[in-house]
């Protein structure tokens, strides 16, 4: 596609249920990350992969998040055992390897919002 | 580790007048920098940058901002304000010698420009 993909763009879940976000990067782009957007606490990183390397997993939250990507492409975001506070707007961005260390710039999918009841 | 503050949750500012939305920045080195806004209900997308060289930065939509290595600062400028600039805008940091880590995002200053 032309832009990066999430899915679903909303879930609403109960309160200890699991949920999976997904993330289509942009074809070509090896670098893809993910981030939390909460009100008031601006955009939090959360896990970060480039090609074949091992993920940067620093931001993550908690064990009960994780993440993994197949094939470098698409990734899938996984929050176990949800809680309220997970509740958050989770974007995915990715970027040219090359262009992230030298531009910065990166290209954001429209987000997957999550509820958590 | 490196941060960045936008000290202002909200600016408000009438059509035709300058706006300017605050930043500065902590980092080990030199920094990039970069301004992102996210208009309603889309996704971020990516406004201007500093690298290097000069310090002022145009971007898109007649934005521009000033990089200030003395008050660590990035301050993103319009000369002239419109409605369509309502939107939220992001400040972010990385340093320039630390390899693909990723970007470290301030928490967001929502501009809002009226008629």
């Amino acid at each position: 596609g032309a832009g990066v993909s999430q899915s679903p763009s909303n879930k609403v879940t109960e309160k200890g249920k699991d949920v999976e976000l997904r993330c289509d990067p942009i074809s070509g782009h090896t670098a893809l990350y993910w981030y939390r957007q909460s009100l008031g606490q601006g955009l939090e990183f959360l896990i970060y992969f480039q090609g074949n390397s091992a993920p940067d997993k620093s931001g993550l939250p908690s064990d009960r998040f994780s993440a993994e990507r197949t094939g470098g492409s698409v990734s899938t975001l996984t929050i176990q055992r949800t809680q309220q506070e997970d509740s958050a707007v989770y974007l995915c961005a990715s970027s040219l390897a090359v262009q992230t260390r030298r531009t910065g710039e990166l290209f954001f999918g429209e987000g997957s919002r999550l509820t958590v009841l | 580790a490196q941060s960045v503050a936008q000290p202002e949750d909200q600016v408000n500012v009438a059509e035709g007048n300058p706006l300017t939305v605050k930043c500065t920045y902590s980092v080990s080195g030199n920094p990039y920098l970069f301004w992102y806004v996210q208009y309603p209900n889309r996704g971020l997308q990516f406004l201007l940058k500093y690298i290097t060289g000069d310090n002022l930065v145009k971007g898109s939509y007649g934005f521009e901002a000033e990089f200030n290595k003395s008050q660590t600062s990035f301050h993103l400028k319009k000369p002239s304000a419109l409605v369509s600039d309502s939107a939220l805008y992001f400040c972010a940091v990385s340093a320039r010698n630390s390899g693909n880590t990723p970007l470290v995002f301030g928490k967001g200053t929502r501009l809002s420009v009226i008629a």
